[in-house]
């Protein structure tokens, strides 16, 4: 069965220290990892997707498939990155796409 | 220049009283979702639609019902609403393992409240 942990219900930092948001997925195959995010009353939108191996807004994940984990990182966190973040699996012919619970990041000044 | 688009975007119905949500999309995503989003919580996958195939998540409750009368449309039915169906439901669209990246967009939702 496909699952997504993010063990983490809430994590909060001070603004610019570093930020990890943890992930880690349960999937028999080669599933496609993805992070969202969402802001205070905005709708949900993708952050990063493992296949693009990029970097937005100074965030980055690598996907770990000995570990099954695709951990999201950022070096100096802002206020601005306050959000609900939520990691994703996405897999099967049919592509169907599962959300972790979330993680609560919160930036204090 | 939205690419999803639900209607309404609040939307208050009696207990009991069927309600129909809709979701429009300008992508030509073949797969499209409806999930719920209660308060504070992850997005809980109701079912999906991969073409015209309906798939049910083995959880959703026999209550939930939808449609997709072709690509751009699909409606979530709620036949009888209860309390506990009050919630942020969101719709997606993505395109199918390899026809791309599964990248979901999302609506912005609708706010339902059951009175």
């Amino acid at each position: 069965a496909q699952r997504v942990t993010q063990p983490e219900k809430l994590l909060s930092v001070f603004k610019g220290a570093p930020v990890e948001l943890k992930c880690n997925y349960s999937y028999s195959g080669s599933p496609e990892l993805f992070w969202y995010v969402q802001y205070s009353r905005q709708r949900l939108q993708l952050l990063l997707r493992h296949i693009s191996r990029e970097s937005i807004k100074g965030f980055t994940a690598d996907l770990n498939k000995g570990e099954t984990s695709f951990h999201l990182k950022k070096p100096f966190a802002q206020e601005e990155d306050s959000a609900m973040y939520y990691c994703a699996l996405s897999g099967g012919s049919q592509g169907n796409l599962i959300f972790g619970k979330g993680t609560k990041l919160s930036v204090k000044p | 220049d939205a690419m999803v688009i639900q209607n309404p975007r609040y939307q208050v119905t009696q207990f009991g009283k069927p309600v129909t949500l809709s979701c429009s999309q300008t992508l030509n995503h073949n797969v499209m979702y409806w999930y719920q989003q209660k308060s504070s919580q992850a997005p809980k996958l109701l079912f999906h639609y991969y073409d015209k195939d309906f798939n049910n998540e083995a959880d959703t409750p026999d209550n939930f019902q939808s449609r997709r009368p072709n690509t751009s449309f699909c409606f979530l039915d709620i036949r009888s609403p209860g309390l506990g169906d009050a919630a942020m439901y969101l719709c997606a669209t993505s395109r199918s393992p390899g026809k791309g990246t599964t990248e979901a967009f999302f609506g912005q939702g609708t706010r339902l409240t059951v009175v």
